[in-house]
Protein backbone atom coordinates (compact mmCIF):
# COMPACT_ATOMS: atom_id res chain seq x y z
CA UNK A 1 0.00 0.00 0.00
CA UNK A 2 1.44 3.26 -0.79
CA UNK A 3 -1.25 5.48 -0.50
CA UNK A 4 -1.16 8.87 0.78
CA UNK A 5 -4.74 10.37 1.57
CA UNK A 6 -5.29 13.91 1.48
CA UNK A 7 -8.56 15.29 3.03
CA UNK A 8 -11.00 17.80 1.86
CA UNK A 9 -10.31 16.72 -2.15
CA UNK A 10 -11.77 20.43 -3.03
CA UNK A 11 -12.03 23.71 -0.28
CA UNK A 12 -13.57 27.12 -1.23
CA UNK A 13 -13.05 29.79 1.32
CA UNK A 14 -12.98 33.62 1.98
CA UNK A 15 -9.99 35.67 2.99
CA UNK A 16 -10.39 35.75 6.28
CA UNK A 17 -11.28 32.16 6.90
CA UNK A 18 -9.39 29.30 8.82
CA UNK A 19 -9.02 26.03 7.72
CA UNK A 20 -7.21 23.10 7.43
CA UNK A 21 -5.72 20.90 5.01
CA UNK A 22 -5.40 17.35 5.93
CA UNK A 23 -2.87 14.60 5.15
CA UNK A 24 -2.44 10.80 6.11
CA UNK A 25 0.01 7.75 5.52
CA UNK A 26 0.21 4.48 6.81
CA UNK A 27 3.38 3.14 5.29
CA UNK A 28 5.46 4.23 8.18
CA UNK A 29 7.36 6.86 6.88
CA UNK A 30 9.00 9.56 8.78
CA UNK A 31 9.41 12.25 6.24
CA UNK A 32 6.04 14.52 4.72
CA UNK A 33 6.19 17.07 2.76
CA UNK A 34 3.48 19.65 1.17
CA UNK A 35 3.86 20.98 -1.77
CA UNK A 36 2.20 24.02 -3.94
CA UNK A 37 1.11 23.98 -7.38
CA UNK A 38 -0.15 26.49 -9.72
CA UNK A 39 -1.98 25.68 -13.29
CA UNK A 40 0.63 24.56 -15.93
CA UNK A 41 3.36 24.78 -13.25
CA UNK A 42 5.33 22.39 -11.77
CA UNK A 43 4.99 21.41 -7.81
CA UNK A 44 6.96 23.75 -5.43
CA UNK A 45 7.98 22.55 -2.46
CA UNK A 46 6.61 24.32 0.76
CA UNK A 47 7.47 22.34 4.25
CA UNK A 48 9.66 19.28 4.99
CA UNK A 49 9.26 17.29 8.55
CA UNK A 50 11.67 14.91 9.50
CA UNK A 51 10.72 12.48 12.23
CA UNK A 52 7.86 15.04 13.07
CA UNK A 53 9.82 18.14 13.37
CA UNK A 54 10.08 20.70 10.77
CA UNK A 55 13.16 20.11 8.84
CA UNK A 56 12.59 22.67 6.07
CA UNK A 57 10.60 26.26 5.64
CA UNK A 58 10.92 27.12 2.39
CA UNK A 59 10.26 30.79 2.93
CA UNK A 60 6.67 30.02 2.99
CA UNK A 61 4.28 33.20 4.29
CA UNK A 62 3.60 32.90 7.62
CA UNK A 63 -0.27 32.70 6.90
CA UNK A 64 0.65 28.57 6.01
CA UNK A 65 1.36 27.39 8.97
CA UNK A 66 1.85 23.31 8.91
CA UNK A 67 1.60 21.02 11.19
CA UNK A 68 2.85 17.12 12.47
CA UNK A 69 0.75 16.09 14.92
CA UNK A 70 2.03 12.50 14.80
CA UNK A 71 4.02 10.37 12.14
CA UNK A 72 0.90 9.57 10.46
CA UNK A 73 -0.58 13.12 10.18
CA UNK A 74 0.77 16.36 8.54
CA UNK A 75 -1.88 19.59 8.42
CA UNK A 76 -1.88 22.87 6.82
CA UNK A 77 -3.63 25.22 8.66
CA UNK A 78 -4.91 28.14 6.57
CA UNK A 79 -5.60 31.76 7.79
CA UNK A 80 -6.00 35.32 5.84
CA UNK A 81 -5.12 33.46 2.28
CA UNK A 82 -5.12 35.49 -0.80
CA UNK A 83 -6.68 34.74 -3.83
CA UNK A 84 -3.26 33.99 -5.45
CA UNK A 85 -2.70 31.28 -3.12
CA UNK A 86 -5.89 29.47 -4.98
CA UNK A 87 -3.80 25.84 -6.03
CA UNK A 88 -3.24 22.18 -5.74
CA UNK A 89 -1.67 21.52 -2.41
CA UNK A 90 -0.01 18.32 -2.47
CA UNK A 91 0.94 16.32 0.01
CA UNK A 92 3.91 13.46 -0.06
CA UNK A 93 6.04 11.23 2.18
CA UNK A 94 8.65 8.97 2.18
CA UNK A 95 10.76 6.33 4.30
CA UNK A 96 13.63 9.41 5.65
CA UNK A 97 14.39 12.44 4.24
CA UNK A 98 17.94 12.69 2.02
CA UNK A 99 17.95 9.29 1.66
CA UNK A 100 19.40 8.13 -2.53
CA UNK A 101 16.75 4.95 -2.40
CA UNK A 102 14.00 7.45 -1.14
CA UNK A 103 10.78 7.10 -2.95
CA UNK A 104 8.84 9.91 -2.38
CA UNK A 105 5.08 9.31 -2.60
CA UNK A 106 2.24 11.79 -3.59
CA UNK A 107 -1.44 12.29 -2.39
CA UNK A 108 -3.97 13.21 -4.90
CA UNK A 109 -4.07 16.73 -3.92
CA UNK A 110 -6.82 19.17 -2.60
CA UNK A 111 -7.85 22.08 -4.59
CA UNK A 112 -7.95 25.26 -2.76
CA UNK A 113 -10.18 28.10 -3.90
CA UNK A 114 -9.65 31.47 -2.10
CA UNK A 115 -12.81 34.15 -3.10
CA UNK B 1 13.29 27.16 -6.64
CA UNK B 2 13.23 25.22 -9.71
CA UNK B 3 15.96 22.36 -10.21
CA UNK B 4 15.98 21.85 -13.95
CA UNK B 5 14.03 22.33 -17.15
CA UNK B 6 12.59 19.71 -19.21
CA UNK B 7 12.18 19.55 -23.24
CA UNK B 8 10.32 19.52 -24.97
CA UNK B 9 7.66 21.61 -23.27
CA UNK B 10 5.02 19.55 -25.12
CA UNK B 11 5.11 16.33 -27.85
CA UNK B 12 2.55 14.80 -29.84
CA UNK B 13 2.44 11.87 -30.99
CA UNK B 14 1.02 8.63 -32.62
CA UNK B 15 -0.21 5.64 -30.77
CA UNK B 16 2.17 2.83 -31.08
CA UNK B 17 5.30 5.77 -31.29
CA UNK B 18 7.99 6.03 -28.79
CA UNK B 19 8.31 9.17 -26.15
CA UNK B 20 11.16 10.88 -25.46
CA UNK B 21 11.36 13.42 -23.03
CA UNK B 22 14.58 15.08 -21.46
CA UNK B 23 15.57 16.62 -17.97
CA UNK B 24 18.66 18.64 -16.84
CA UNK B 25 19.66 19.77 -13.42
CA UNK B 26 22.13 21.69 -11.75
CA UNK B 27 23.42 20.44 -8.46
CA UNK B 28 24.46 17.64 -6.94
CA UNK B 29 21.86 14.93 -6.17
CA UNK B 30 21.18 11.94 -4.32
CA UNK B 31 18.66 10.46 -7.32
CA UNK B 32 16.06 11.67 -9.76
CA UNK B 33 12.86 10.83 -10.23
CA UNK B 34 9.88 10.68 -13.15
CA UNK B 35 6.46 11.21 -12.42
CA UNK B 36 3.56 11.44 -14.51
CA UNK B 37 0.48 13.51 -13.76
CA UNK B 38 -3.33 13.32 -15.18
CA UNK B 39 -5.06 16.78 -15.47
CA UNK B 40 -5.93 18.13 -12.17
CA UNK B 41 -4.81 14.55 -10.36
CA UNK B 42 -2.19 14.04 -8.28
CA UNK B 43 1.32 12.81 -9.33
CA UNK B 44 2.13 9.04 -9.76
CA UNK B 45 5.70 8.07 -9.27
CA UNK B 46 7.18 6.02 -11.92
CA UNK B 47 10.88 5.54 -11.56
CA UNK B 48 13.64 6.64 -9.39
CA UNK B 49 17.23 6.28 -10.74
CA UNK B 50 19.95 7.04 -7.45
CA UNK B 51 22.82 9.04 -8.44
CA UNK B 52 25.21 5.77 -9.09
CA UNK B 53 22.85 3.87 -11.44
CA UNK B 54 23.05 4.91 -15.23
CA UNK B 55 20.07 3.14 -16.73
CA UNK B 56 16.95 1.56 -15.73
CA UNK B 57 13.70 -0.11 -16.83
CA UNK B 58 10.58 -0.16 -15.51
CA UNK B 59 7.80 -2.13 -18.09
CA UNK B 60 7.78 0.07 -21.13
CA UNK B 61 9.51 2.72 -18.99
CA UNK B 62 13.45 3.28 -19.68
CA UNK B 63 15.51 5.67 -17.43
CA UNK B 64 19.18 6.99 -18.23
CA UNK B 65 20.95 9.13 -15.84
CA UNK B 66 24.30 10.64 -17.23
CA UNK B 67 25.58 13.05 -13.32
CA UNK B 68 28.47 14.17 -15.53
CA UNK B 69 26.23 16.17 -18.20
CA UNK B 70 23.70 16.37 -15.15
CA UNK B 71 20.50 15.00 -17.54
CA UNK B 72 18.36 12.22 -17.55
CA UNK B 73 15.89 10.83 -20.41
CA UNK B 74 12.82 9.32 -20.07
CA UNK B 75 11.46 6.81 -23.00
CA UNK B 76 8.28 5.73 -23.61
CA UNK B 77 8.08 2.62 -25.58
CA UNK B 78 5.20 1.71 -27.84
CA UNK B 79 2.86 4.83 -26.68
CA UNK B 80 -0.92 4.27 -25.98
CA UNK B 81 -3.44 7.31 -25.49
CA UNK B 82 -3.74 6.55 -21.26
CA UNK B 83 -0.26 7.89 -21.93
CA UNK B 84 -1.22 11.05 -22.26
CA UNK B 85 -0.04 13.17 -19.28
CA UNK B 86 2.28 15.85 -18.01
CA UNK B 87 5.39 13.87 -16.97
CA UNK B 88 7.65 15.30 -14.64
CA UNK B 89 11.34 15.02 -13.24
CA UNK B 90 12.53 15.67 -10.02
CA UNK B 91 15.87 15.52 -8.33
CA UNK B 92 16.18 14.55 -4.51
CA UNK B 93 19.27 17.00 -3.78
CA UNK B 94 21.51 15.80 -1.07
CA UNK B 95 19.65 17.72 1.68
CA UNK B 96 16.30 15.83 1.02
CA UNK B 97 14.75 18.28 -1.23
CA UNK B 98 12.50 17.22 -4.24
CA UNK B 99 12.60 19.67 -6.72
CA UNK B 100 11.03 18.91 -10.26
CA UNK B 101 11.79 20.59 -13.27
CA UNK B 102 9.09 22.35 -15.52
CA UNK B 103 7.27 19.23 -17.49
CA UNK B 104 6.72 17.54 -20.30
CA UNK B 105 3.22 17.30 -21.85
CA UNK B 106 2.78 14.67 -23.89
CA UNK B 107 -0.63 14.08 -26.32
CA UNK B 108 -0.60 10.61 -27.72
CA UNK B 109 -3.02 10.29 -30.27
CA UNK B 110 -5.12 7.22 -31.05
Amino acid sequence: DTEVTQTPKHLVMGMTNKKSLKCEQHMGHRAMYWYKQKAKKPPELMFVYSYEKLSINESVPSRFSPECPNSSLLNLHLHALQPEDSALYLCASSQVQGFSGNTIYFGEGSWLTVV
Amino acid sequence: SQQGEEDPQALSIQEGENATMNCSYKTSINNLQWYRQNSGRGLVHLILIRSNEREKHSGRLRVTLDTSKKSSSLLITASRAADTASYFCATDEKQGKLIFGQGTELSVKP
